[in-house]
């Protein structure tokens, strides 16, 4: 089933912090995050397993609660560059079977 | 070294014809999805290899659609009989193992009119 992703969507202005969260009904072996710019491909941020230590670079930062089986994607002094879509892909198992993207979070940033 | 490579990068075909879309994978990674991809949605799964065989291809809309990966690299979906429905970007993806971090190509734009 398919993970829900709030919020829809976000305006930011350059330097303010953003969370988005990502839900699933079904629980989770791992979370995917892309980023995806407008008519470009999905690009990579970050995976986060079962059992595994909250993930993070620069200052794009990832949560898993397993037991609530949500995902929190923390983007804090939000850059104009971090403007595009944000997709979470959830994983019921070890890898073996396809990965169930949400519909997104659209940010933007703003000057 | 090079990404993931998708030709065409536009396809535009009437309905009822056939088309194939290619992906051409990073050098050595086993692992190869094909994903569809709606205005406003996250991509869709379709099918998945791991190496030559389809290990996964409960995506697949309906038997119009089929996917082979033959050498265990270059992978071809095929749709007969396209439907204005088929409409959408068809994005292909490979990873060094299932489940590990995919990167994606540029997507194919598929229009049937």
């Amino acid at each position: 089933q398919q993970p829900v992703q709030s919020p829809q969507a976000v305006i930011l202005r350059e330097g303010e912090d953003a969370v988005i969260n990502c839900s699933s009904s079904k629980a989770l072996y791992s979370v995917h995050w892309y980023r995806q710019k407008h008519g470009e491909a999905p690009v990579f941020l970050m995976i986060l397993l079962k059992g595994g230590e909250q993930k993070g670079h620069d200052k794009i930062s990832a949560s898993f609660n397993e037991k609530k089986q949500q995902s929190s994607l923390y983007l804090t002094a939000s850059q104009l560059s971090y403007s595009g879509t944000y997709f979470c892909g959830t994983g019921p198992n070890s890898g073996n079977t396809p990965l169930v993207f949400g519909k997104g979070t659209r940010l933007s940033v703003i000057a | 070294g090079a990404g993931v490579s998708q030709t065409p990068s536009n396809k535009v075909t009437e309905k009822g014809k056939y088309v194939e879309l290619r992906c051409d994978p990073i050098s050595g990674h086993t692992a190869l999805y094909w994903y569809r991809q709606s205005l406003g949605q996250g991509p869709e799964f379709l099918i998945y290899f791991q190496g030559t065989g389809a290990a996964d291809d409960s995506g697949l809309p309906n038997d119009r659609f089929f996917a082979v990966r033959p050498e265990g690299s270059v992978s071809t979906l095929k749709i007969q009989r396209t439907e204005r429905g088929d409409s959408a970007v068809y994005l292909c993806a490979s990873s060094h193992l299932a489940g590990a971090e995919q990167f994606f190509g540029p997507g194919t734009r598929l229009t049937v009119l």
